[in-house]
């Protein structure tokens, strides 16, 4: 019933672009999804989420650098001009009835 | 601003009890599902609950099924976990969260520790 998977590490050069890649298992590729931050040390910070009707909404304060879109089964999130304290956890998280809350595994970035 | 401070965490024994509580500001509560939501470094984000505006429906994971209670009080703008039985693999940063079915906002979390 794996409903959520992400790679669990990525890369990427300050100032340069990463897209991290949160896939929906079949059967529920058309569900909303939230992206979340954990810096290390850190509580989570809600980033965004992708509504299934395809739209994005972010959380207050976050900056345009970080943008949402999709493909299938697939969820992004791109981080463009990379900072340092963009070093985290990334996690997605999505509510499936008789499931319930579920997050994806996390990818740690990694910004060199 | 919408703030989530959550306290009652500690250190317990295996089999003992232990209460969180999550206070809540800069929303109104009362109109908002509340989860928790647990952390640790092998494992992750794990939801752990969640219980709707108004406290009449509750769900849980698997793992904590039969031993965790979540509650809340809207007129104090207060959620509540009531841990029983606990275990060793409980051992996590509790995060309260607010949201509907997709969280938020989080709180900066409560640690708890079970161990002997």
């Amino acid at each position: 019933q794996l409903v959520l998977t992400q790679s669990p590490s990525a890369s990427a050069s300050l100032g340069a672009s990463v897209k991290l890649t949160c896939t929906l298992s079949s059967g529920h590729n058309n569900y909303a999804i939230a992206w979340h931050q954990q810096r290390p040390e850190k509580g989570p910070r809600y980033l965004m989420k992708h509504n299934s009707d395809g739209s994005h909404s972010k959380g207050d304060g976050i900056p345009d650098r970080f943008s949402g879109s999709r493909s299938g089964a697939e969820r992004y999130l791109t981080i463009s001009s990379l900072q340092s304290d963009d070093e985290a956890d990334y996690y997605c998280q999505t509510w499936v009835s008789g499931i319930n809350g579920v997050f994806g595994g996390g990818t740690k970035l990694t910004v060199l | 601003e919408v703030q989530l401070v959550e306290s009652g965490g500690g250190l317990v024994q295996p089999g003992g009890s232990l209460r969180l509580s999550c206070e809540a500001s800069g929303f109104t509560f009362s109109s908002y599902w509340m989860h928790w939501v647990r952390h640790t470094p092998g494992k992750g984000l794990v939801w752990v609950s969640h219980v709707n505006s108004d406290g009449s429906r509750t769900t849980y994971a698997d793992s904590v099924k039969g031993r965790f209670t979540i509650s809340r009080d809207n007129a104090k703008n207060t959620l509540y976990l009531q841990m029983t039985s606990l275990r060793a693999e409980d051992t996590a940063l509790y995060y309260c969260a607010r949201g509907g079915e997709l969280i938020d906002y989080w709180g900066q979390g409560t640690l708890v520790t079970v161990s002997s």
